[in-house]
């Protein structure tokens, strides 16, 4: 099946620093979700992209769909501590299965 | 308000006994699918509906069985658990697949 790279595995930052994470595939995707997930809840959406190059904001958050429709990133500014938690990249080709990447693990010192 | 709930959120049972876990959306979507998370692993997909009474494979439907009699309700039913399928599982729900809601998890534990 379809293989979702994401990295890093794991970040340990201080309050107000930027972040960055990034998702590669070895096969294209239609559409690019960046999910998070707090202890003991389910991912919450956080940013949907639908086209190839597009760019999308949602406050402090901001991801972009790789032109090569293989890749996207997720950079979060000025980080604080509720940003605490695991992010999670997903892929999708059709309308149905989600491919997810393994997660990265976000620390954030006061 | 607008979600997917999820039965039992912890259960702790043992090889053999069969069990289902229910999944409930209020939303009117089409879509819902099953998911298993383990460390290490992300989520990987079980199970999914496209809408009532169709049902597909994800990628690690081994050992679950689904149903989809109603466009509310997807539950999971593990015929004969086994330790492997200790794991935390989310179910999910949506338009036509897209943007999906996950419901709070349930915690299993097969000894």
């Amino acid at each position: 099946g379809q293989q979702l790279n994401q990295s890093p595995q794991s970040m340990f930052i201080q309050e107000g620093e930027d972040v960055s994470m990034n998702c590669t595939s070895s096969s294209i995707f239609n559409t690019w979700l960046w999910y998070k997930q707090d202890p003991g809840e389910g991912p919450v959406l956080l940013i949907a992209l639908y086209k190839a190059g597009e760019l999308t904001s949602n406050g402090r958050l901001t991801a972009q769909f790789g032109i090569t429709r293989k890749d996207s990133f997720l950079n979060i500014s000025a980080s604080i501590p509720s940003d605490v938690g695991i992010y999670f990249c997903a892929g999708q080709l059709g309308g149905s299965r989600l491919t997810f990447g393994e997660g990265t693990q976000l620390t954030v010192n006061p | 308000e607008a979600q997917v709930t999820q039965n039992p959120r912890y259960l702790i049972t043992v090889t053999g006994k069969k069990l289902t876990v229910t999944c409930s959306q209020n939303m009117n979507h089409e879509y819902m699918s099953w998911y298993r998370q383990d460390p290490g692993l992300g989520l990987r997909q079980i199970y999914y509906s496209m809408n009532v009474e169709v049902t597909d494979k994800g990628d690690v439907p081994e050992g679950y069985k689904v149903s989809r009699k109603e466009k509310r309700n997807f539950p999971l039913i593990l015929e004969s658990p086994s330790p492997n399928q200790t794991s935390l599982y989310f179910c999910a729900s949506s338009i036509q697949g897209y943007e999906q809601f996950f419901g709070p998890g349930t915690r299993l534990t097969v000894l």
